[in-house]
């Protein structure tokens, strides 16, 4: 079946660096979904891409899908504490309503 | 704003025992997931539905779990026979069919088999 793969697991940056995850399926997808999870609480939705090559930004975030629609990546800019949390990318398939996720990737930031 | 919520929030149960949760949608949304999040693990599909349709199992969910959603509204999923490694998170979402693909997660039910 389909496979997500996230790396890193776990990345430990000093605040005001900068923050990257990538996001790889074994099958090409339909589209991809982005979501935060903060300690303590559910899933959040971020965003959700589709093109092949497609990059979106949500002020000092910035998401890409890969030409082969198999990658993608979550950079942060200048990240800060209230960025901490675990980043899941979750990839659909047109033939399936449900996505699956990767295991995420855990951010702390330190003051 | 009534999001997704969930009911209970926590189960503390014995072994053996069945339980039973509730997840109430975005009224509008008509695609409702169950999931299960474990520590350190991001969440992992049980089943969905469209209306009251149930469109897809996991293979991995075993005969002891089951769900509904009778009126295309509330859902509902049920353990039968609880084990320790049923103990979990779960996870319900909702989303709107030709919405995007985007899923609205509720707060969860943490439960504990002991």
């Amino acid at each position: 079946g389909q496979q997500v793969m996230q790396i890193p697991q776990y990345q430990h940056v000093q605040e005001g660096e900068d923050f990257t995850t990538y996001c790889n399926s074994s099958t090409t997808l339909s589209n991809i979904q982005w979501y935060k999870q903060r300690p303590g609480g559910h899933p959040v939705f971020l965003i959700q891409l589709v093109k092949s090559g497609e990059v979106k930004k949500q002020k000092r975030l910035t998401f890409q899908f890969g030409e082969a629609k198999k990658n993608s990546s979550l950079h942060i800019t200048a990240t800060q504490t209230t960025d901490v949390g675990t980043y899941f990318c979750a990839g659909g398939n047109t033939n399936a309503g449900k996505s699956t996720f990767g295991d995420g990737t855990t951010l702390t930031v330190k003051p | 704003d009534t999001g997704v919520s969930q009911d209970p929030r926590h189960k503390i149960t014995k072994r053996g025992q069945n339980v039973t949760f509730r997840c109430d949608p975005i009224s509008e949304h008509n695609r409702l997931y169950w999931y299960r999040q474990t520590l350190g693990q991001g969440p992992e599909f049980l089943t969905y539905f469209q209306n009251e349709a149930q469109l897809e199992k996991s293979r991995l969910l075993s005969d002891r779990f089951s769900a509904e959603r009778p009126k295309g509204s509330f859902s509902t999923l049920e353990i039968q026979r609880t084990e320790q490694g049923d103990s979990a998170m779960y996870l319900c979402a909702s989303s709107l069919l030709g919405g995007g693909y985007e899923q609205y997660f509720g707060p969860g039910t943490r439960l504990t088999v002991t």
